[in-house]
């Protein structure tokens, strides 16, 4: 199976940036998701191959991947991007899943 | 609008056997992958399977390889995963999705469910 390593908790100011990082080996090789579960609800895509965003989601949210990093950017982060963040990679013979970050909204 | 509405969730005791159905409305079921994801009390997503826009293709988790399968039947736009000899582990809320294409490989998750409980104790 493929590891993907996620940080549990990331925190930031209204208005500042938040980044995200999902680590994998070699990870910038592979297609790269990223979806948002607010509490109490099923998830939602918000990047998908490694910097596309599917319509409906703001331009503050971005994505890069390179090397052994995949990173999801939230600029002017807002109190209502408060979620946590799962990365999902295919590895060749199934998906997985990031552990998740809980984004927090100080 | 796309839908997807989970049923068949409950309590079942270890050993024992489970189907969860997923009917799906708003697109053309046939022409997209489907997926199986769970997500155990307070835990993250875990990919459970994948099964192609025609079936011919399935995937399964190490976890549920050998005991979970997972089918699809375009004349009821209904997906379906079988759960066999349930494990304590299995407890989760199951979540199908759709994928954004007809092939499983590194196709993002477009659509989600609401999800239903699956509760395994004696």
């Amino acid at each position: 199976s493929y590891v993907l390593t996620q940080p549990p908790s990331v925190s930031v100011a209204p208005g500042q940036t938040a980044r995200v990082t999902c680590g994998g080996i070699n990870i910038g090789s592979r297609t790269v998701h990223w979806y948002q579960q607010k509490s109490a609800q099923a998830p939602v895509l918000v990047v998908y191959d490694d910097s596309d965003r599917p319509s409906g989601i703001p331009e503050r949210f971005s994505g890069s991947n390179s090397g052994n990093t995949a990173t999801l950017t939230i600029s002017r982060v807002e109190a209502g991007d408060e979620a946590d963040y799962y990365c999902e990679v295919w590895h060749g013979s199934g998906y997985a899943f990031g552990g998740g970050t809980k984004l927090t909204v100080l | 609008d796309v839908e997807l509405l989970e049923s068949g969730g409950g309590l079942g005791q270890p050993g024992e056997s489970l189907r969860l159905s997923c009917v799906v409305s708003g697109f053309i079921f046939s022409r997209y992958a489907m997926d199986w994801i769970r997500q155990a009390p307070g835990k993250g997503l875990e990919w459970v399977g994948s099964i192609s826009g025609s079936g011919g293709s399935t995937y399964y988790a190490d976890s549920v390889k050998g005991r979970f399968t997972m089918s699809r039947d375009s004349s009821k736009n209904t997906l379906y995963l079988q759960m066999r000899s349930l494990r304590a582990a299995d407890t989760a809320v199951y979540y199908c999705a759709k994928r954004q294409d007809f092939s499983v490989v590194a196709s993002p998750l477009d659509s989600w469910g609401q999800g239903t409980l699956v509760t395994v104790s004696s």
